[in-house]
């Protein structure tokens, strides 16, 4: 079955520190790739996304994924977190046999103390 | 402004009650999806609309139901809610076609069922 996995369910970061979130995701065939946040009370937003091309993405607020096939992974990078990094962070995976549909992994609750 | 609205924001529902869920899109979407968020399970894929006028089972369709009677709509009926239904639903559509841009995600509906 195809499934996308998170392995850090939190993470609790002081300011100024480095992020890395990972995610993995099964099956070896062409995929889109997705990354969310959702800050508190607040609804999913798109923060990037990958189709083809440079592997190394760019997304908004300073935060950053690579994608490495090899390896069936799509980690969320950011150099400095900031207290207002706050969120959830939700990797998505859009598998080419399933249309438009997407599969979320569980979540990374992400706490950044000031 | 374009997006997904909503209603109701949250609700507290009896138990053995019918409640429908409603979900409209002024984007002109092609596919429309329900999921539920429920703590350290991230979302689930309740149903799904490829296009109006058919739906499909996602992976946690029991005791739910759908339909896409027009390209805006997507209501969610629970014909007779149980505590386990407990939950933040969200409604999102995605644009369709050959190139993935993600989903779009509405506000969220938090249902307690009691």
């Amino acid at each position: 079955a195809q499934s996308v996995s998170q392995h850090n369910h939190h993470v609790i970061l002081s300011e100024a520190a480095s992020l890395e979130l990972g995610c993995n995701y099964s099956y070896g065939g062409t995929v889109n790739l997705f990354w969310y946040v959702q800050y508190p009370g607040q609804h999913l937003q798109l923060l990037l996304k990958y189709f083809s091309g440079d592997p190394l993405v760019k997304g908004i607020k300073g935060f950053e994924a690579e994608f490495i096939k090899s390896k069936f992974s799509f980690n969320l990078r950011k150099p400095s977190v900031q207290w207002s990094d706050t969120a959830e962070y939700f990797c998505a995976v859009n598998y080419n046999n399933a249309g438009n549909m997407l599969t979320f992994g569980g979540g990374t609750r992400l706490m950044v103390k000031p | 402004i374009a997006g997904i609205t909503q209603a109701p924001t949250s609700q507290i529902l009896a138990a053995g009650r019918r409640m429908t869920l409603r979900c409209t899109q002024d984007m002109r979407h092609n596919a429309m999806y329900w999921y539920r968020q429920d703590l350290g399970l991230g979302l689930r894929l309740i149903h799904y609309s490829n296009t109006a006028g058919t739906t499909g089972k996602g992976e946690v369709p029991d005791g739910y139901s759908v339909s896409r009677a027009n390209t805006d709509d997507f209501p969610l009926t629970l014909a007779s809610a149980v505590p386990s239904q407990t939950s933040v639903y969200f409604c999102a559509s995605s644009q369709g076609g050959e190139k993935n841009y993600g989903y779009t995600f509405g506000s969220g509906t938090r249902l307690t069922v009691v």
